[in-house]
């Protein structure tokens, strides 16, 4: 089982911020965790990552709260090209497979 | 200048056929991964592959047997494929399986069997 939830689904303007959170309260003190993408069909795509800082990157924000049990990625000017499904995922040890929860499929409406 | 290539982009079968998909990263990673996407859009890791070496095999059927010729390349080849196997089929890289090693995907290989 995935170590995360995260909302079936999302619905944002264009040209606003999207805000999409994910739990992961039984992460591990040492374990980062990952947000990738996957527009229609295509193969998913690295976003960010970060283990309890704060991380932005050209892409998008990583907000990890204080406690690391939740976090929230953030595109500060969402796009159309934007919509697809965002895998939010906690990185395990080496070798330890990753599982891929069901994600968050966000709209961007024009 | 792909990193991560996969071929073919589609492919269609016959049930008991036998058929592989190549897997061919650029990016001097020493891990290869391949992933199934069924029709409900969960993506699943299969195998993992550092430096050569197995690492993960996860409940597959023996039928499907990877083979890393070299760090650069993993090919999944799958014997007497069955319906259940149509899904679309991920290749990924990462430098190691460090938490700190970030993977890239492949375009992906959609597989439909007749």
């Amino acid at each position: 089982d995935a170590k995360t939830t995260q909302p079936t689904s999302m619905d944002c303007a264009e040209g606003r911020a999207a805000n999409l959170p994910c739990n992961h309260s039984t992460i591990s003190g040492n374990e980062y965790v990952y947000w990738y993408r996957q527009i229609h069909s295509q193969g998913p795509q690295y976003i960010i990552h970060g283990l309890k800082n704060n991380e932005t990157n050209e892409m998008a924000s990583l907000i990890i709260t204080e406690d690391r049990k939740s976090s929230t990625l953030i595109l500060p000017h969402a796009t159309l090209r934007d919509t697809a499904v965002y895998y939010c995922i906690v990185r395990p040890s080496w070798g330890d497979k990753i599982i891929f929860g069901k994600g968050t499929r966000l709209h961007i409406l024009p | 200048d792909t990193a991560v290539s996969q071929t073919p982009k589609y492919l269609v079968t016959q049930m008991g056929n036998d058929k592989s998909i190549k897997c061919e990263q650029n990016l001097g990673h020493d891990t290869m991964y391949w992933y199934k996407q069924d029709s409900k859009k969960f993506l699943k890791i299969m195998f993992s592959y550092n430096n050569k070496e197995l690492i993960i095999n996860e409940t597959v059927p023996n039928r499907f047997s990877p083979k890393s010729p070299d760090k650069a390349h993993l090919n999944l080849h799958i014997n007497s494929l069955e319906l259940g196997d149509s899904a679309v089929y991920f290749c990924a890289s990462s430098q190691g399986m460090w938490r700190t090693d970030t993977q890239y995907f492949g375009p992906g290989t959609r597989l439909t069997v007749l």
